[in-house]
């Protein structure tokens, strides 16, 4: 156990259903990441936050998802009108400070499927 | 742009070694990472090169040449929890991410 949480484990979704998910990063981490891997590939990057800001979004990003980290705590990713193509695991990892040595400890995930 | 190879598939033998290489294309280079993961499971940190050479840290090694663009995973005393997907990753452009490799499925035989 990394101590970054996730919620929910699992969902499966209906293609034009919005789903939120949760990600519980480690307390004293102000960098929070959204990461989403499909199978066989690596993590790809979504989005960045440091505190409450989020600072950086991949151009995977589309419209239809936001995330937020209202008090520099907990993050949330909201997938609006979900697709076929958005069915993935959606990982959260979070970090001290600089991000020295790489080093990004990550939640073992939110697994998507659309239907 | 950004890229990083590694094999897909690596086998070995309980209680041998097996390396896995990565190379990579990248601008502004930060490091080579490496992350273990198992199924089902969190990618989870486990070495760091930002100067050539070898970097030990018990069973596992890393390695990296920056001349080369390349850098390598040693494993030494294969146990069957080592079966997993490895990671291979440097700093994403925006220097706030990681990128990562397709993953190398090691798969430890008896």
């Amino acid at each position: 156990d990394t101590g970054v949480s996730q919620d929910p484990r699992h969902k499966i979704t209906k293609r034009g259903q919005n789903v939120t998910f949760r990600c519980d990063p480690i307390s004293e981490h102000n960098r929070l990441y959204w990461y989403r891997q499909t199978l066989g590939q690596g993590p790809e990057f979504l989005t960045y936050f440091q505190n409450e800001a989020q600072l950086e979004k991949s151009r995977l990003l589309s419209d239809r998802f936001s995330a937020e980290r209202p008090k520099g705590s907990f993050s949330t990713l909201e997938i609006q009108r979900t697709e076929q193509g958005d069915s993935a695991m959606y990982l959260c990892a979070s970090s001290l400070g600089q991000v020295a040595k790489n080093i990004q400890y990550f939640g073992a995930g939110t697994r998507l499927s659309v239907l | 742009g950004q890229s990083l190879e590694q094999p897909s598939e690596v086998t070995a033998v309980e209680g041998a070694i097996v390396q896995i290489n990565c190379t990579y294309q990248t601008s502004g280079f930060y490091g080579l990472s490496w992350y273990q993961q198992h199924d089902g499971g969190a990618p989870t940190f486990l070495s760091y090169n930002g100067l050539d050479g070898l970097e030990e840290t018990g069973r596992f090694s890393s390695f990296l040449s920056r001349s080369d663009s390349y850098g390598y995973l040693l494993l030494q005393e294969l146990q069957m929890k080592d079966s997993a997907s490895y990671f291979c990753a440097v700093r994403g452009r925006g220097a706030n991410n990681l990128f990562f490799g397709t993953g190398t499925r090691l798969t430890v035989i008896p």
